[in-house]
């Protein structure tokens, strides 16, 4: 059972352009929403989270999007940059502790 | 100051043989995690330890695996038996005590079975 569905799977962007990626849910219980960046050969790491108290959040270049009623979230990357490729996590935690990842999204910026 | 150390990097195995992946935490973290990474797919949560205690095992298979955190030392996961289905790479992340705390991964263990 995939609690957290991740799309698209992989999308390529023009350097400056804008990377979406969205999220759903399904447990209502979730109440931790953090974005992992992982780059080839290496662990993930936590990029920008969210509670679903708050409807956005912004940090730098990276923007998260979260809609508790439709219980959807997503990540904006604006002014993508090469350096910006690499696979992109989603993930949801309820008490508990444990992470919910959603499958993955392979970015590639083209220069 | 360290990251989450894991060792080792690649681990090859025969079908039939045993895996010991090993994780030390950051310092200060007394909780970890294991999750799995099958190619092309997301991590799955395998189980929470803390020092002397499996908190959550709802991950793991039912058979050939466990993990321990001892008092002292690092954390362990154990693959007895390996199968071709049990190549994957293995992720440790670790966590302050209390809920909601980040958990910081390593950088994996890429097991492969022959």
């Amino acid at each position: 059972q995939q609690q957290v569905k991740q799309s698209p799977q992989s999308l390529i962007v023009q350097k400056g352009g804008i990377s979406i990626i969205n999220c759903a849910y399904e447990n209502t219980a979730f109440d931790y929403f953090p974005w992992y960046q992982q780059f080839p050969g290496k662990g993930p790491a936590l990029l920008i989270a969210i509670r679903p108290d708050v409807s956005e959040k912004k940090e730098g270049r990276f923007t998260i999007s979260f809609n508790k009623s439709a219980k959807q979230f997503s990540l904006h990357i604006m002014d993508s940059q090469p350096g910006d490729s690499a696979t992109y996590f989603c993930a949801a935690q309820a008490a508990g502790n444990k992470l919910t990842f959603g499958g993955g999204t392979r970015v590639l910026v083209k220069p | 100051n360290a990251g989450v150390m894991q060792n080792p990097r690649h681990l090859v195995r025969r079908r039939g043989q045993e895996a010991r992946l090993r994780c030390s935490p950051m310092k200060g973290h007394s909780h970890v995690y294991w999750y799995r990474q099958l190619p092309e797919e997301g991590l799955k949560f395998m189980v929470y330890l803390q020092k002397e205690n499996i908190i959550d095992e709802s991950g793991m298979p039912k058979e050939r695996f466990s993990a321990e955190f001892p008092k002292e030392g690092p954390s362990i996961l154990r693959i007895q038996q390996v199968v071709r289905g049990d190549s994957a790479a293995y992720f440790c992340a670790s966590s302050r005590a209390g809920p909601k705390n980040i958990q910081y991964f390593g950088a994996g263990t890429r097991l492969s079975v022959l």
